[in-house]
């Protein structure tokens, strides 16, 4: 079965360009998620779908963060534009249901902002 | 306001040894509890679990504890082995409105030494 994708895996932009990273789930997984990690700390979730529908985004900074999830498969995360604060990994995880405790990840994008 | 806590940002073994890694949590609507392996440019990957219900479950060299009364769960490696050496992650699960949420733990960086 694969698993999580992610592209791209780094990404170097500077202060108020724009940038998007993609996600693929494992198939079949219904439930997706958005995670910003900064360095030292723990995933933070930023954005959680159900199959095509945002159910939490209390998290997501929608002045600059937006993400879809068209079809219910595939998603993008885009910033724009971007503050030096942004630089962190961003994760997508899945998950089977939604009320599924575990979510399986992605390998990350590595976003640099300078 | 941080609901799952790591203090040890760090924790050196010896191989062989018992490793000892601690997580306290605040809230009282968390109702399973995770753990994930984190290896430098890799996703988190989901390690050993334990519903609220439960107070130890174990999976071959992995044991997690969970003390409710305290709020406070630990996991246990032993023996210890060098690819045992990751950032581990505690997490802890909430379920609202039908949907569950992850929130993490800064993490605690495992180093084994031979």
């Amino acid at each position: 079965e694969a698993g999580v994708a992610q592209s791209p895996r780094y990404k170097i932009i500077e202060k108020r360009q724009s940038v998007a990273f993609w996600c693929n789930p494992i198939s079949g997984h219904a439930t997706l998620y958005w995670y910003q990690q900064i360095l030292g700390q723990g995933p933070k979730l930023l954005i959680q779908f159900q199959n095509n529908g945002v159910v939490d985004d209390s998290q997501l900074p929608k002045d600059r963060f937006s993400a879809e999830r068209l079809k219910g498969v595939d998603s993008t995360l885009k910033i724009q534009p971007a503050k030096l604060e942004d630089s962190a990994v961003y994760l997508c995880a899945s998950s089977h249901g939604q009320s599924s405790y575990e979510q399986y990840f992605g390998p990350g994008t590595r976003l640099t902002v300078t | 306001d941080q609901q799952v806590k790591q203090n040890s940002p760090s924790l050196s073994v010896q191989e062989g040894r018992i490793s000892i890694l601690n997580c306290d949590y605040t809230n009282s609507m968390f109702d399973y509890f995770l753990w994930y392996k984190k290896y430098p440019a890799e996703g988190p990957t989901f390690l050993i679990s334990i519903s609220s219900i439960k107070d130890k479950n174990e999976d071959g060299r992995f044991t997690v504890f969970l003390n409710k009364s305290a709020k406070h769960l630990s996991l246990h490696i032993v023996p210890s082995q060098p690819g045992d050496s990751a950032v581990y992650f505690c997490a802890a699960s909430a379920v609202n409105s039908g949907y569950s949420t992850l929130t993490f733990g800064k993490g605690t960086m495992l180093l084994v030494s031979p």
